[in-house]
């Protein structure tokens, strides 16, 4: 069965210090994998899109990294801000006639002064 | 601006009564999309549609119908809400491609709560 699996499930982290959310997955065929931020109450928008061939990207503060041999994937958010608090959901589209896309639960992280 | 639109953002309606929440979108999108969101759980696709007069079950599409008349709107329709069907309902749209790597944007939510 399709499924992503995101730890930790929250995270609390002062403002300033660097954090890493981990994403792991069991999507076959596989397409792509996306991180979306989702704040509270709105939609989630997308961060960054990596296909099998990618091994890292990145996004202002935001550093993605895939591991496609052993299906993981991770999302540094480094020097974090007040406005990275939120959710941080990993989404893995797999290769079928739709790309459809198997979204994980998310981590709620949350950035303290 | 490029755009999804949803409405209403909130409701609380009681068991039975018959309710639609529309959403609209402005960047010509074939693909359309709703999802709902619940406490501990991934978005799950209610339903989706590929273009227009195309639409198809997601993985919970027990309890709703939709609609694609025009390109710009997929309205979501509750015949007789339940109480588990209280939840945060997302809309969003795509281009369809070859490759799945198009970007999809969401409209910014509907709340929902039936009593």
């Amino acid at each position: 069965k399709n499924q992503v699996e995101q730890s930790p499930q929250s995270l609390i982290i002062l403002e300033g210090k660097n954090c890493t959310l981990q994403c792991n997955y069991t999507v076959s065929p596989f397409s792509n994998l996306r991180w979306y931020k989702q704040d509270t109450g709105r939609g989630p928008v997308s961060l960054t899109i990596m296909t099998f061939s990618e091994n890292t990207k990145s996004n202002g503060r935001y550093t993605a990294t895939l591991d496609a041999d052993t299906k993981q994937s991770s999302l540094h958010i480094t020097a974090s801000q007040l406005s990275d608090s939120a959710s941080y959901i990993c989404v893995v589209s797999a290769q079928d006639s739709n790309y459809q896309l198997i979204w994980g639960a998310g981590t709620k992280l949350i950035i303290k002064p | 601006e490029a755009q999804v639109t949803q409405n209403p953002r909130y409701l609380i309606t009681v068991t039975g009564k018959k309710l639609t929440v529309t959403c609209s979108q402005n960047m010509n999108h074939e693909y359309m999309s709703w999802y709902r969101q619940d406490p501990g759980l991934g978005l799950r696709q209610i339903y989706y549609s590929m273009n227009v007069e195309v639409t198809d079950k997601g993985d919970v599409p027990e309890g709703y119908k939709v609609s694609r008349k025009e390109k710009r709107n997929f309205p979501l329709i509750l015949e007789s809400p339940s109480p588990n069907q209280t939840s945060l309902y997302f809309c969003a749209s795509r281009r369809n491609g070859p490759t799945g790597l198009r970007e999809q944007y969401f409209g910014p939510g509907t709340r929902l709560t039936v009593t």
